[in-house]
Parts: structure tokens; sequence; C-alpha cells
């Protein structure tokens, strides 16, 4: 079946490395995403890994897949106050047309 | 390049009304996606429409309805509205092929009274 799963909250400080961690249950994805969500705005796509990469990076942001536990990883690097947003791990599938959503990480950025 | 475009922003409505949202995708992008973003529940999947055609739905009942049109654009209709429908529409689209990355609007926030 297709569930995926976040921890609620996360609180760094500014400047440390903030990683947010995301398990999912099917094999048969395809993309698995990280999004971005402000108050009152919309979801950005922050970046996105094909299944059958392990790795990518794109300036700050580094996401980590292992396929074999389900796991997907999101750390951000010199997390700064602007981070402050609800962050959502996806993961969408062939013909299926819907993306599936955690309920969302909350990260707050302490000064 | 403008992204997705959703009207109205906010929409207040009375139990039993119909509600119309709408939705603009990028330029290019064939596929439109309809979620649900209620308080508590997380984002649910409601529609699917590619090319004109409706290709999948998710767990909502018959009232939440929607078309896309030539130009790609959508609409969502949700008929006899109910209380628990108040939540953050949000419309993404994407290119051809279903599990290309959505791209997402800001939503329109619906309201209950």
């Amino acid at each position: 079946g297709e569930d995926v799963e976040q921890s609620l909250f996360l609180s760094v400080r500014e400047g440390d490395s903030s990683v947010i961690n995301c398990t999912y249950t099917d094999s048969s994805s395809t993309y698995l995403y990280w999004y971005k969500q402000e108050p009152g705005a919309g979801l950005q796509l922050l970046t996105y890994i094909f299944s059958n990469m392990d790795m990518k990076q794109d300036q700050r942001l580094t996401v980590l897949l292992n396929k074999k536990d389900k796991h997907l990883s999101l750390r951000i690097a010199d997390t700064q106050t602007g981070d402050s947003a609800i962050y959502f791990c996806a993961e969408s599938y062939t013909n299926a047309g819907k993306s599936t959503f955690g309920d969302g990480t909350t990260l707050t950025v302490k000064p | 390049e403008a992204g997705v475009t959703q009207s109205p922003t906010h929409l207040i409505k009375t139990r039993g009304q119909q509600a119309t949202l709408r939705c603009s995708p990028i330029s290019g992008h064939t596929s439109v996606y309809w979620y649900q973003q209620a308080l508590g529940l997380g984002l649910q999947f409601l529609l699917w429409y590619d090319e004109g055609e409706e290709r999948n739905r998710g767990n909502f009942p018959p009232r939440f309805s929607g078309r896309q049109f030539p130009n790609y654009s959508s609409e969502l209709n949700v008929n006899a509205l109910e209380l628990e429908d108040s939540a953050l529409y949000l419309c993404a689209s994407s290119s051809q092929g279903s599990d290309q990355p959505q791209h997402f609007g800001d939503g329109t926030r619906l309201s209950i009274l």
C-alpha cells in the first residue's frame, strides 16, 4: 500500500545542519520529492530524486535515498531562519497521476 | 515563466452551495492535479486530468468533480458544500507523464460557514 511517514517537528539553531527523514512503503514509486510550504502559500518543489538513484545534491540541499530500507532524507546545510517552514516528502507512481504525501515536518530555525 | 495560478485566493460559501475553483497550469504542461489540504488531514489527492480527460480520482464523493479545457486549464467544482469541505485546495501541473514532478499553485482557501 501507499504510506509516507515523517516526524512532525524539528528544531535547529541557525547555521546548523537540518536532517528531515521520511519513510515510504510502496517500492513501485518512481520519483521521490521534497516540497516546502511556507505559511499561507502553496507547495514549492525543492528537489526530487529518481528511485534508482542514491543521492542528489543541489546547493545546500542533499537528498539521500536508501531504497532497501525505503528511507529518504533531506539535509539542509547551514540552515537559515528563512528555511523555517513545513517540509513534505512525497512519492509518485507511473500512470497513477497522484503523489502521496507525508504529513509534513515543521522545521523551526532558532537564531 | 509564470507558475501555476489559482483563483480565487479565498472563497466563502455556506452549506449546500456550490463552489468553482480555477487553475491555470504552467505553459507547456498538459497534466493538472487537484489536492485537498484540510487541517489535520494532510494533502489528499482529488483528481488528475490529462489532455482533457479525467485519468484518476481519489477517495472523494461524486459531488467533487472537475474538467480540463482545451487550453489545459482546469476547474474543480464542489456541489452541496459541507462544513468539512473547508480546506486549502491546491492545484498542481506537470509535463506529460504522470510521474513527472508536480508544480503547485498557492491554492484557494475555501471556507464554509
